[in-house]
């Protein structure tokens, strides 16, 4: 069972365009919710997190909305380069601490 | 500064066959863990280890064994692997015994593909 539902799979979008993906859980003890880029080939990296006392984080182009009541969160990508062009990971980290759930992956596709 | 080196970076099994994918990080981070990233399942965790002599099980970990005898190496073993266990594996460490915080994230190696026929 998926414990962090993400979407969409794929996502294509014209540069400077704002590119969205959503993600939900159901588990309300989970209690830090990060983001992962992902280039092909390459591990994944941390882009952005948040944590669940916090609606919004904002770094540079990158924004993460956490909607607390809905258990729902998404990452916005403002003015979308062709560089961002990777698959992007949400996840929630379980309340032991020691247990990650990731979303199953949207993959963005930036056209110049 | 390596972060997190694992090999090899490519590997093709038979059935009931043997092997050890290695990880090995420089930063001194207390945890370790292990993920496979399969298409439409995103990352899972298989197992991870929040110091030397701590090992414990994630949410896919059968077929799968770990240990840790050293702060830097963790290494994943398929004592028989299977068809199943086709996919790419991924090592990730932190610097913070709960995983990972605000302030240490995963560092993720490159991971290793692996392919059972």
């Amino acid at each position: 069972q998926q414990q962090v539902k993400q979407s969409p799979q794929s996502l294509i979008v014209q540069k400077g365009g704002i590119s969205i993906i959503n993600c939900a859980y159901e588990n309300t003890a989970f209690d830090y919710f990060p983001w992962y880029q992902q280039f092909p080939g390459k591990g994944p990296a941390l882009l952005i997190a948040i944590r669940p006392d916090v609606s919004e984080k904002k770094e540079g182009r990158f924004t993460i909305s956490f909607n607390k009541s809905a258990k729902q969160f998404s990452l916005h990508i403002m003015d979308s380069q062709p560089g961002d062009s990777a698959t992007y990971f949400c996840a929630a980290r379980g309340n032991t601490g020691n247990q990650f759930y990731f979303g199953t992956g949207t993959s963005l596709t930036v056209i110049p | 500064n390596a972060g997190v080196t694992q090999t090899p970076k490519f590997q093709v099994l038979k059935t009931g066959q043997s092997m050890t994918l290695q990880c090995a990080q420089d930063m001194n981070h207390e945890y370790m863990s292990w993920y496979r990233q399969d298409p439409g399942m995103g990352l899972r965790l298989i197992h991870y280890s929040v110091g030397a002599g701590i090992t414990d099980q994630g949410e896919v970990p059968n077929g799968y064994n770990v240990s840790r005898s050293t702060t830097e190496d963790f290494p994943l073993r398929l004592l028989s692997a299977a068809p199943s266990q086709t996919s790419v594996y991924f090592c990730a460490s932190s610097y913070s015994g709960r995983g990972s915080s605000y302030n240490s994230p995963l560092h993720f190696g490159n991971g290793t593909r692996l392919t059972v026929t």
